[in-house]
């Protein structure tokens, strides 16, 4: 049981340059969410998919964009990539669409470096 | 906003004594408080949770206590281990909204042998 897979683990990218940064989870967990973890910040919702077929934005969704690819697959697009995207994300799924009482579980991380 | 704030930012204790990390919320709504342990190069991984109509849960070595009035809960670990040293993050349910949780910037602990 991997639990939740994203990748790529590591990437440097050029400034203007796009990527998307993929997730996926095996635990049939109906929520997923995608996160930036910068130093002194905390963990920051970027955006997140109640259930499949719907993605709503977070607290910093500006420069991103994702995709609810089917329930088990959940991708985070740069368009175009700026250094203030330098950060770790975390991709995350839970099992309900509610927080109460959920366990949400993190993904390795993903180091993105825009240059 | 919404606001977690957590102290402190970094807490050294000896191997054995206990170790106390306090968080407050501003959100009234909020009713689920988890604690997040992450290990260098790993994502945070749930250590305890406590839900709004629950004062104090224990597990183990580690506790959490909730104070709804004051909108604070906090985490003890007793009896620390060099293993317990890591960053620790709590956060709150947004209330009222569904899929988001507000964290705290963090604690790292370093637990000295």
């Amino acid at each position: 049981n991997a639990g939740v897979t994203q990748t790529p683990k590591f990437q440097v990218l050029k400034t203007g340059q796009s990527m998307t940064l993929q997730c996926a989870q095996d635990m049939n967990h109906n929520s997923m969410y995608w996160y930036r973890q910068d130093p002194g910040m905390g963990l920051r919702l970027i955006y997140y998919s109640a259930s499949e077929g719907t993605t709503d934005k977070g607290e910093v969704p500006n420069g991103y964009n994702v995709s609810r690819l089917n329930k088990r697959e959940f991708s985070l697009r740069l368009e175009s990539a700026a250094p203030s995207q330098t950060s770790v994300y975390f991709c995350a799924s839970s099992p309900t669409t509610g927080f109460s009482g959920n366990t949400i579980y993190f993904g390795e991380g993903s180091w993105l470096t825009v240059v | 906003g919404e606001n977690v704030e957590q102290h402190p930012s970094t807490l050294s204790v000896q191997e054995g004594d206990s170790a106390v990390i306090k968080c407050t919320y501003s959100d009234s709504a909020s009713n689920y408080f988890p604690w997040y342990k992450q290990e260098l190069g790993k994502g945070p991984q749930l250590i305890i949770d406590i839900r709004s109509n629950v004062g104090e849960k224990k597990d183990q070595r580690i506790a959490v206590t909730l104070n709804k009035t004051a909108k604070h809960f906090s985490l003890h670990i007793t009896e620390t281990q060099p293993e317990d040293s890591a960053v620790y993050f709590c956060a709150a349910s947004k209330g009222g909204s569904q899929g988001n949780l507000i964290f705290g910037k963090g604690t790292k602990l370093s637990v000295k042998p």
